[in-house]
């Protein structure tokens, strides 16, 4: 069965530093692979995800990820982070299920930025 | 488009009543999603429906949850006799599915406290 894992639970940055925080998954097959973001109160919007092609994805809001299979890896990355970038954090993998591709998230990072 | 809309945004109820919580997808999407978020658990999810019909429910915690999709346009996600630890937020998210995992678009939740 497809997992992934989020191992940081809380990373804390300062404003205007950079931003890595790690996703690694576990799926038998070519993975497709998203990031979430989930402000307080709200539900998840997407940031950014791979499917094929270019191991290195942009999104939204100045993100990007690299997907690198070797290492089971699809860290997400922000070369300056702002004081609204904090937020819940989710990296999902999406495995076939029932005749679809169903994603399974992981635990979430929280990003605390301090000023 | 309005997104997907959830109602109600937040619901606190007696154990033992009956709980009604209620989707309205995208127009246009043919998947429906419910996830229940819980600090010990997690985004779980629940259930998918594909063009109304259910696909998997094997996250249907017990016989108490039941859902429904009546018509593209609406679902709903019943919890009889509600219990204490079904407190949690209820997630529905909607997407078009072409045959390979797509953007899921997410609610804003319903918060759900059973006393």
């Amino acid at each position: 069965a497809q997992s992934v894992t989020q191992p940081d639970i809380h990373i804390t940055v300062s404003e205007g530093a950079s931003l890595e925080l790690r996703c690694n998954y576990s799926y038998g097959a070519t993975p497709y692979l998203f990031w979430y973001v989930q402000s307080p109160g709200q539900g998840l919007q997407l940031l950014l995800k791979y499917f094929s092609g270019d191991t290195l994805v942009q999104g939204i809001k100045g993100f990007e990820a690299e997907f690198k299979r070797s290492q089971s890896s699809f860290n997400l990355r922000k070369p300056s982070v702002h004081w609204s970038d904090a937020a819940e954090y989710f990296c999902a993998v999406g495995a076939r299920s029932g005749g679809s591709y169903i994603p399974t998230f992981g635990r979430g990072t929280s990003l605390i930025v301090h000023p | 488009d309005a997104g997907v809309i959830q109602s109600p945004r937040h619901e606190v109820t007696e154990m033992g009543q009956e709980v009604t919580l209620r989707c309205k997808p995208i127009s246009g999407h043919n998947s429906l999603f419910w996830y229940r978020q819980t600090m010990m658990r997690g985004l779980e999810l629940l259930i998918y429906f594909n063009n109304n019909v259910p696909i998997d429910d094997s996250g249907m915690p017990e016989d108490r949850f039941s859902a429904k999709m009546p018509n593209a346009s609406f679902s709903t996600l019943k919890i009889q006799p509600s219990e204490p630890r079904d407190s949690a937020v209820y997630f529905c998210a909607s997407t078009l599915d072409r045959g390979r995992t797509d953007t899921q678009y997410f609610g804003p939740g319903t918060r759900l406290t059973v006393l």
